[in-house]
Parts: C-alpha cells; sequence; structure tokens
C-alpha cells in the first residue's frame, strides 16, 4: 500500500535560514506527490504538486521540493525561511483504491522559526 | 466569496451523544471529503462523495454517517459508536477526483471535545 513518511516531528529553524523537510514515498509506480499547509486552527492550503516531468516542482510561497525517484523522496525546501512560515507541513501521496484516486498523508513536521 | 464553510469551530458533546458537523461550498465542486486528524497523526480520510446523492466510505467510517442530499453541502454526523471522536475534522472538496487535476481545497475545520 502507498505510504509517506515524515521523519522529522519538529524542525526549529532562524528566520533568513534554509530549510529542507523530509518526505519518503512507498509507491509502485510513478507517483503523485503533493506537500500541504496548516497554520494552527486552520485547513490546509496547496503549496505544490509533482505528477511528472521536470523533477524539480515550484509551488507558492517561494517553497519548491524535488523529485528523487533512486531515493524515494520528495523534499521541501525554502532557501530563506520568514516567521509566517511557522506552521505544520504535510507531505501526501495520491493512492488509488477501487477506482478512486485518494491522498495518503504523512503525519506531519511542525516548524518552528526562530528569531 | 468562494470557499469552504465548517461550523461550528469547537463543539463540545457528552459522551454517548450524536453530533452533526457541517460543511458548506460554493465553489461549485462535484466531490467532497470529510477527513480527521489527530495530534501527531496525518489526515484519515473518513467519508467521500464523487457526486450528488452518492458517497462511498473511506478508510475510518466506522461510527460515522454521511449525506449528500444538496451540491453545496455535506454534513457529517458523529455518531456514539465512535469509540474515540475527539479530535479536529477537516472537510474538503475538488472540482472532480482526479488528483492530477483536481485540486483538493480544506475548510477550516471543527474540533471536537466529547466530555
Amino acid at each position: 500500500a502507498q505510504s509517506v513518511t515524515q521523519p522529522d516531528i519538529h524542525i526549529t529553524v532562524s528566520e533568513g535560514a534554509s530549510l529542507e523537510l523530509r518526505c519518503n514515498y512507498s509507491y509502485g509506480a510513478t507517483p503523485y506527490l503533493f506537500w500541504y499547509v496548516q497554520s494552527p486552527g486552520q485547513g490546509l492550503q496547496l503549496l505544490l504538486k509533482y505528477f511528472s516531468g521536470d523533477t524539480l516542482v515550484q509551488g507558492i510561497k517561494g517553497f519548491e521540493a524535488e523529485f528523487k525517484r533512486s531515493q524515494s523522496s520528495f523534499n521541501l525546501r525554502k532557501p530563506s525561511v520568514h516567521w509566517s512560515d511557522a506552521a505544520e507541513y504535510f507531505c501526501a501521496v495520491g493512492a488509488s483504491a477501487s477506482g478512486f484516486q485518494k491522498l495518503v498523508f504523512g503525519t506531519g513536521t511542525r516548524l518552528l522559526v526562530s528569531p | 466569496d468562494g470557499g469552504i464553510t465548517q461550523s461550528p469551530k469547537y463543539l463540545f458533546r457528552k459522551e454517548g451523544q450524536n453530533v452533526t458537523l457541517s460543511c458548506e461550498q460554493n465553489l461549485n465542486h462535484d466531490a467532497m471529503y470529510w477527513y480527521r486528524q489527530d495530534p501527531g497523526q496525518g489526515l484519515r480520510l473518513i467519508y467521500y462523495s464523487q457526486i450528488v446523492n452518492d458517497f462511498q466510505k473511506g478508510d475510518i467510517a466506522e461510527g460515522y454517517s454521511v449525506s449528500r442530499e444538496k451540491k453545496e453541502s455535506f454534513p457529517l454526523t458523529v455518531t456514539s459508536a465512535q469509540k474515540n471522536p475527539t479530535a479536529f475534522y477537516l472537510c474538503a472538496s475538488s472540482l472532480g477526483t482526479s488528483l492530477s487535476t483536481d485540486t483538493q481545497y480544506f475548510g477550516p475545520g471543527t474540533r471536537l471535545t466529547v466530555l
């Protein structure tokens, strides 16, 4: 079954520093991969997605992610973190079940931004 | 303003009572979803509906029920059969159910606490 692992529960980054959030997936074929962000007490917002083609995907708010098939990874990056980026980040993979495509989410990584 | 509305934001109920969570969207989306979020866990799919008057069980449907009588509305009932109902519930919608083309948009969520 398709699954996603986010190995880091919490990450603290200084404002202005670079960020990389890790995501590893388990899927036999070329996966559909997503990164969502959730501000405290809010719903999720899609940052970016990958289906095929260029393995470096640009998203909103200055985020990007790189698909690496050899490592089964889809890490999220940002060159310079802003205090407003403090939130929880979820990686998700698309999975098919009975003809329906659903999202399978990782457990999330909480990003803390220090001054 | 287009979007997804969930009400109430916070809900408290006594153990053994059924409770209904509201989800309304004015995005003219065909598909709607209910997810459950627990601390330290990713989102898990409870029910989904691809079109009005139709819905399907997701991964954790036991103890929950839904209806889809109107395109814009997808209420979730948490029944007394749900053994651990305290959680954050998120509603989402999308134009269709193709993950490659149809982004899921999320509501702000309802936090249910069963006392």
